[in-house]
């Protein structure tokens, strides 16, 4: 498809439990966020790469969280031993070269996560 | 510590008159302000920016105000239609990382 595609669109995981969120993003998009969606909250920055380099990942809330992109191209965010308090949808974002700097990002439709 | 502020949550304005979102914010090294859109069960998506030397944009309908001096900037869509009814999220950086402010909900009646 044409834009960034996550999966899997709605999670739901009982506390203690590990999960993986797949993120594709724009086909030749160099740069790939992810940001997390707490329920009546805007999104915040989680972490970012630049091809499969993770530049920063100053976001992440907790050592149980972790991202990879090993090829450059398709990304997952792991969160292990899920709490209640990682219920929230998990945004993938992508952009491609010279724009990034504007701001400018293309959103996937984000993956629900429910910790029950 | 919310460098982004959205105050109010929600706004409704009747089809084709002016709709007002505002925003304020406290870092003044913020290179770029930017104005998402986002509907149900969607991701967000880009509507306009605004580099912080300029004080105005302007993107047909689509109208973004900076002011500077009082850390503040708005969006202004005229005219107002049903399509525009979503969450629009005020964004803010100083690099690559997007803040976010909390969003308010705009709803256009006919």
């Amino acid at each position: 498809g044409a834009g960034v595609s996550q999966s899997p669109r709605y999670k739901v995981a009982k506390r203690g439990q590990d999960v993986a969120l797949r993120c594709d993003p724009i086909s030749g998009h160099v740069s790939l966020f992810w940001y997390q969606q707490a329920l009546g909250q805007g999104p915040e920055f989680l972490t970012y790469f630049q091809n499969e380099a993770q530049l920063d990942k100053s976001g992440l809330p907790s050592d149980r969280f972790f991202a990879e992109r090993p090829e450059g191209s398709v990304s997952t965010l792991k969160i292990q031993r899920t709490q209640q308090e990682d219920s929230a949808v998990y945004l993938c974002a992508s952009s491609s070269p010279g724009q990034e700097w504007a701001g400018e990002l293309f959103f996937g439709e984000g993956s629900r996560l429910t910790v029950l | 510590d919310q460098q982004v502020k959205q105050n109010s949550p929600s706004l409704s304005v009747q089809e084709g008159r002016i709709s007002i979102l505002n925003c304020d914010y406290t870092n003044s090294m913020f290179d770029y302000f930017l104005w998402y859109k986002k509907y149900p069960a969607e991701g967000p998506t880009f509507l306009i920016s605004i580099s912080s030397i300029k004080d105005k944009n302007e993107d047909g309908r689509f109208t973004v105000f900076l002011n500077k001096s009082a850390k503040h900037l708005s969006l202004h869509i005229v005219p107002s239609q049903p399509g525009d009814s979503a969450v629009y999220f005020c964004a803010a950086n100083s690099g690559y990382a997007l803040n976010f402010g909390k969003g308010t909900s705009l709803l256009v009646t006919p």
